[in-house]
């Protein structure tokens, strides 16, 4: 099993649509989590850091759920631009060492 | 504020030459971190470091591979007799590494080298 799983997707959503993507680990002692952006060819762009209580940057929502081991991110009002991969990660008992999963793919579509 | 850079972009090596690959990263940040990603699929760790310091290198290949960040300079990652199997895109990232605090470990990314082995 890999330490960190995602649904490759590809999710495609119209325009206006909340989509949400969920992310599980194997690692319990994983502490920090984050969501990061791809594009085709890009480098990830950290997108958010996801805490215990939750956290919300205008239409994106990330959960932690340490008991049932996963991660959420939910995305509100899909625009076009947000078309990409997105990348779960953490970071492995504190040691620096961000695990990814493999990616979720989005299409938002006009 | 310059973010993480790296260089060159770009790289193509025949079979048997060697690669480096170079890293700065953004102002502040002591911790650098390198990742690869081949060809479809997900980023790999390979290697942390700090200045003159090798903190985790469990994710290098045991051989051809090397990375340094020396007091002055850059971080390079150093690919030595370079194969195919090589080719792929190398990110560096870079943190602040705070120990306490909300935003534990953020790692921002440079825009990654393209390695393509002939």
């Amino acid at each position: 099993r890999k330490e960190v799983e995602q649904d490759p997707g590809p999710f495609n959503v119209p325009e206006g649509a909340t989509v949400a993507f969920n992310c599980t680990y194997s690692n319990s002692a994983s502490q920090s989590f984050f969501w990061y952006r791809q594009d085709c060819r890009k480098e990830p762009k950290l997108l958010m850091s996801v805490y215990s209580s939750g956290n919300e940057d205008g239409r994106f929502t990330a959960q932690l759920n340490r008991a049932s081991q996963y991660i959420s991110l939910l995305i509100r009002d899909s625009k076009l631009s947000d078309s990409a991969t997105y990348l779960c990660a953490g970071d492995r008992s504190n040691t620096g060492k961000l695990i990814f999963g493999q990616g979720t793919t989005l299409q938002v579509k006009p | 504020n310059a973010g993480v850079m790296q260089n060159p972009r770009h790289l193509v090596r025949r079979r048997g030459q060697e690669a480096r690959l170079r890293c700065s990263p953004m102002k502040g940040h002591s911790h650098v971190y390198w990742y690869r990603q081949l060809p479809e699929e997900g980023l790999k760790f390979m290697v942390y470091l700090q200045k003159e310091n090798i903190i985790d290198e469990s994710g290098m290949p045991k051989e051809r591979f090397s990375a340094e960040f020396p007091k002055e300079g850059p971080s390079i990652l150093r690919i030595q007799q370079v194969v195919r199997g090589d080719s792929a895109a190398y990110f560096c990232a870079s943190s602040p590494r705070r120990t306490s605090g909300r935003n534990y470990n953020e790692q921002f990314f440079g825009p990654g080298t393209r390695l393509t082995v002939l």
